[in-house]
């Protein structure tokens, strides 16, 4: 199976900061990733996917890129709405893990 | 409006079985590949399977954790998914989302429905 690493797993920022987020494939996975976010007691949303395709709806201060092994997530100025928690999932073969998560708190 | 609704979670003794069914609305169900997807009290998200669509035979995949205890099929002439789960553990307790699959990614999900194992 593909393990994925995200790093960090709990990063505290402030409103207005750049906001990398770091998800590690154990093997290659072409570009066959995805984020999510997720806030408390909800259902995980699509953020991105193919490594940098923004989903519909989603704000451009998102954004995704990577292929093969290494892959981050940025956020270019962290909003009030945006503290959440995020996971990647790779989809490039069975079984679709995700990463660990990553917490983004308010400082 | 694609809406993904869960239901049929709850406690159950080790050893036990649920099945839990997804009501899908707003798009065509046989279109879709459909996931269902775990997570554990303060934990992070589990892959549990995913069944294909009609032109792809209805086939499914599962994560080693539950392959042989669970099982997900669908009615599409109902507009419903279902996972069986048999043989349940403590370590199955979790909320459990279903998801739409697009582009083999999860574009919508339901609100998910807790499942608790426990004696």
């Amino acid at each position: 199976d593909i393990q994925l690493t995200q790093s960090p797993s709990f990063l505290s920022a402030s409103v207005g900061d750049r906001v990398t987020i770091t998800c590690r494939a154990s093997q290659g996975i072409n570009s066959y990733l995805a984020w999510y976010q997720q806030k408390p007691e909800k259902a995980p949303k699509l953020l991105i996917y193919a490594a940098s395709t923004l989903q519909s709806g989603v704000p451009s201060r998102f954004s995704g890129s990577g292929s093969g092994t290494e892959f981050t997530l940025t956020i270019s100025s962290l909003q009030p709405e945006d503290f959440a928690t995020y996971h990647c999932q790779q989809v490039n073969s069975y079984p679709h893990t995700f990463g660990g998560g990553t917490k983004v708190e308010i400082k | 409006e694609v809406h993904l609704v869960e239901s049929g979670g709850g406690l159950v003794q080790p050893g036990g079985s649920l099945r839990l069914s997804c009501a899908a609305s707003g798009f065509t169900l046989t279109d879709h590949y459909m996931d269902w997807v775990r997570q554990a009290p303060g934990k992070g998200l589990e892959w549990v399977g995913r069944t294909t669509n009609k032109a792809a035979s209805y086939t499914t995949e599962y994560a080693a954790s539950v392959k042989g205890r669970f099982t997900i099929s669908r009615d599409d002439s109902q507009n419903s998914l279902y996972l069986q789960m048999n043989s349940l553990k403590t370590e199955d307790t979790a909320v459990y989302y279903c998801a739409r699959s697009a582009q083999h990614v999860l574009d919508y999900w339901g609100q998910g429905t807790l499942v608790t194992v426990s004696s």
